[in-house]
C-alpha cells in the first residue's frame, strides 16, 4: 500500500490564526484528496489536490477557509484559515493508488488531530 | 445521489468469534468499487478489503470476506475468529471511480475478551 505521512499529528490553536497541514505520498500515487472527520463521524471531502493548479472543491467548502497547494505530485498542504472552534476535527490526507497497486482505491495518511480554543 | 448506509452505530463480538457488519448503498451505475476501512483508536484509516462491482465473487482477504449482493446493493463484512486487535471503527465506502468516495457513519466494534 501507499506510504502516506502527515504533519503536524496533531495541534492545539488559538482562534483566528491558521494552522497548516503537511502531507507526503509515495511515488506511486497519482491523485490527492483531503478530508475532514469530526469528532464521533464520518469522513467528508473537502478537496481534490490538482498538481500546479487550483484545488476542486466539495459543496461547502472554499478556497479561502481551506487553500490547498500541490506543488509536485509527492506533496500537498491544505491550510485551515481564520480557525473557529467549529473547525476541530481530523484532517486527512489521502492518495489514489498508482502504479502496482489498487488504482481505484483511496490511502490514508494517519491525520491530523486539530482542537481550536 | 448515492449514499451509503450503516444501520448498525455499535456491534460487538466475543473473541475467536464471527461477526458481521452490514452496509447498503444507493446508486445508479453499475460500474463502481466498494471498501471496507478500518479505523482503530490511532485513527489512521486502514483498507480493509475491496470488491468490483464487476466481480459476482466475492472478495477474501485472510479472516475477512464480503458478501456482495449487487441487486439488493448490500455489502456486509464478516470477520471470523474475531481478535482483539479487530476492535475498530470500520467503514464502508463507495466509489463509482476511485475519486469521489462516499462513507458509512461508521460501526464501531467491541471485541469482548
Amino acid at each position: 500500500s501507499a506510504v502516506i505521512s502527515q504533519k503536524p499529528s496533531r495541534d492545539i490553536c488559538q482562534r483566528g490564526t491558521s494552522l497548516t497541514i503537511q502531507c507526503q505520498v509515495d511515488s506511486q500515487v497519482t491523485m490527492m484528496f483531503w478530508y475532514r472527520q469530526q469528532p464521533g463521524q464520518s469522513l467528508t471531502l473537502i478537496a481534490t489536490a490538482n498538481q500546479g493548479s487550483e484545488a476542486t472543491y466539495e459543496s461547502g467548502f472554499v478556497i479561502d477557509k481551506f487553500p490547498i497547494s500541490r506543488p509536485n505530485l509527492t506533496f500537498s498542504t491544505l491550510t485551515v484559515s481564520n480557525m473557529s472552534p467549529e473547525d476541530s476535527s481530523i484532517y486527512l490526507c489521502s492518495g489514489r493508488g498508482g502504479t502496482n497497486m489498487y488504482q481505484e482505491t483511496q490511502y490514508f495518511g494517519p491525520g491530523t488531530r486539530l482542537l481550536v480554543l | 445521489a448515492q449514499t451509503v448506509t450503516q444501520s448498525q452505530p455499535e456491534m460487538s463480538v466475543q473473541e475467536a468469534e464471527t461477526v458481521t457488519l452490514s452496509c447498503t448503498y444507493d446508486t445508479s451505475e453499475s460500474d463502481y468499487y466498494l471498501f471496507w476501512y478500518k479505523q482503530p483508536p490511532s485513527r489512521q484509516m486502514i483498507l480493509v478489503i475491496r470488491q468490483e462491482a464487476y466481480k459476482q465473487q466475492n472478495a477474501t482477504e485472510n479472516r475477512f470476506s464480503v458478501n456482495f449482493q449487487k441487486a439488493a446493493k448490500s455489502f456486509s463484512l464478516k470477520i471470523s475468529d474475531s481478535q482483539l486487535g479487530d476492535a475498530a471503527m470500520y467503514f464502508c465506502a463507495y466509489s463509482p471511480t476511485g475519486n469521489q468516495f462516499y462513507f458509512g457513519t461508521g460501526t464501531s466494534l467491541t471485541v469482548i475478551p
